[in-house]
């Protein structure tokens, strides 16, 4: 069974860069039928797509973010990561590693991580 | 991109069905069989209820149906439960190449 987790500060500074990392646990993410994604959530609104990579390194992201958004994978250790760059306030949210099953749909999510960006 | 628009929230009582609507556009709901529906419950992930429109993955109980009309997709909850309090979300691919998901609804089951 597959398990995603993430690991990253809790806390970010404005105008700094948010970095997570996700650890995947019971498969590999060199299997070729996946992507692996982050995902965001704000309190209080709906999920927010960030962007997606696969094993070979190929990602893209949600166009409003693109310029922000650095996504990449480590097969060796089996993680994936995600930086944001020039956060602000409106970056604070749980965020989320999921499994994508390019191009519908998200089934196995991480527990996610709560960053707040204030100084 | 705004996201889709959802029901802020819906109520039933034990046992009976309640159908949640997803409206979109031409550009996302109505132009690709990707439509996907998910459950959150306080504190914790999303989990995935719905894909494709109409597909329930292995273990999802089959109270659980999708839907779509046009624009606009639908959850349907049949026989309701206690622990079917949560909230729901919508999401689908976009002609941008992209994902965008419903500002969620909240389900009171009373």
């Amino acid at each position: 069974q597959l398990q995603l987790q993430e690991s990253g500060p809790g806390l970010v500074k404005p105008s700094e860069t948010l970095s997570l990392t996700c650890t995947a646990s019971g498969d590999s993410i060199r299997t070729s039928s996946y992507y692996w994604a982050w995902i965001r959530q704000s309190p209080g609104k709906g999920p927010e797509w960030i962007g997606s990579i696969y094993y070979t390194g190929s990602s893209y992201s949600k166009p409003s973010l693109k310029s922000r958004v650095t996504i990449s994978v480590d097969t060796s250790k089996n993680q994936f990561s995600l930086k944001l760059s020039s956060v602000t306030a409106a970056d604070t949210a749980i965020y989320y590693c999921a499994r994508h099953i390019e191009p519908g749909y998200f089934d196995y999510w991480g527990q996610g991580s709560l960053v707040t960006v204030s100084s | 991109q705004s996201a889709l628009t959802q029901p802020a929230s819906v109520s039933g009582s034990p046992g009976q069905s309640i159908t949640i609507s997803c409206t979109g556009t031409s550009s996302d709901i109505g132009g690709y069989n990707y439509v996907s529906w998910y459950q959150q419950h306080p504190g914790k992930a999303p989990k995935l209820l719905i894909y494709d429109v109409t597909n329930r993955p292995s273990g999802v109980s089959d109270r659980f149906s999708g839907s779509r009309s046009g624009n606009t997709a639908s959850l349907t909850i049949s026989g309701l439960q206690v622990e079917d309090e949560a909230d729901y979300y919508c999401c689908s691919y976009t002609s941008d190449s992209s994902w965008l998901f419903g500002g969620g609804t909240k389900l009171t089951v009373l």
